[in-house]
């Protein structure tokens, strides 16, 4: 088990609605990662966030927007949100930028209906 | 789309053979990763070879990397029915941004 904390487990959402996932990064790590898993897919990047900034985004739209604190907690914001949103979100956790390992949390499986 | 692809999609193996996966990618890379994942859970990192090493291992994994081909394979010996999951390599670039592959799905049968 890594230190990275996840919430919810789980969710079930309404396409068009908005929706906050959560991310409690391990001791001592800086950076956060999301990625979106689709069902019998590889794990995506979304973006990355180092000390509170943006660090990198993936191929997503707008609508898919982050904050880090300055306790480097994160949260994942999605707007609008559609059918092919439903997937399993995981974040990261990591020390620095140096492209070292990433320990990951247990994810959150969002359903959009 | 997925920088890399692991080959193959889906191993059925009797518990104590030897399990190989492959994982093609196709830009220059810093690093790549290999990981497991259990039943849609998060995901574990096992290993990390750096673009300018050929081999390594750890336990009972054996990693290799060929850059000139832009391919790895990651080798597990001596199977055990708890290493039944899903195998991801990730191709890390620049800037700590990872990159993962379809993943192999391993069943090891007891």
């Amino acid at each position: 088990e890594t230190g990275v904390t996840q919430s919810p487990t789980h969710l079930i959402k309404t396409r068009g609605q908005q929706v906050t996932l959560r991310c409690s990064s391990q001791s001592g790590h800086n950076t956060v990662s999301w990625y979106q898993q689709a069902l019998g897919q590889g794990p995506q990047f979304i973006f990355q966030y180092y000390r509170e900034e943006e660090n990198g985004r993936g191929n997503f739209p707008p609508r898919f927007s982050g904050l880090q604190f300055p306790n480097y907690s994160s949260e994942l914001n999605v707007n609008a949100l559609e059918l092919d949103d439903s997937a399993l979100y995981l974040c990261a956790s990591s020390e620095g930028t140096a492209p070292h390992e990433q320990y990951f949390g247990p994810g959150t499986r969002l359903t959009v209906t | 789309s997925q920088q890399g692809e692991e080959d193959p999609q889906a191993l059925s193996i009797q518990e104590g053979e030897n399990a190989t996966m492959n994982c093609s990618y196709k830009t220059s890379i810093n690093n790549l990763q290999w990981y497991r994942q259990n039943s849609g859970r998060g995901l574990v990192h096992l290993i990390l070879i750096r673009s300018n090493e050929r081999e390594k291992h750890s336990g009972r994994l054996r990693v290799t990397l060929d850059t000139s081909k832009k391919s790895s394979s990651l080798l597990i010996t001596a199977s055990r029915a708890a290493d039944t999951a899903s195998y991801f390599c990730a191709t890390v670039r620049t800037g700590n941004q990872f990159y993962f592959g379809t993943g192999t799905s391993l069943t090891v049968i007891p």
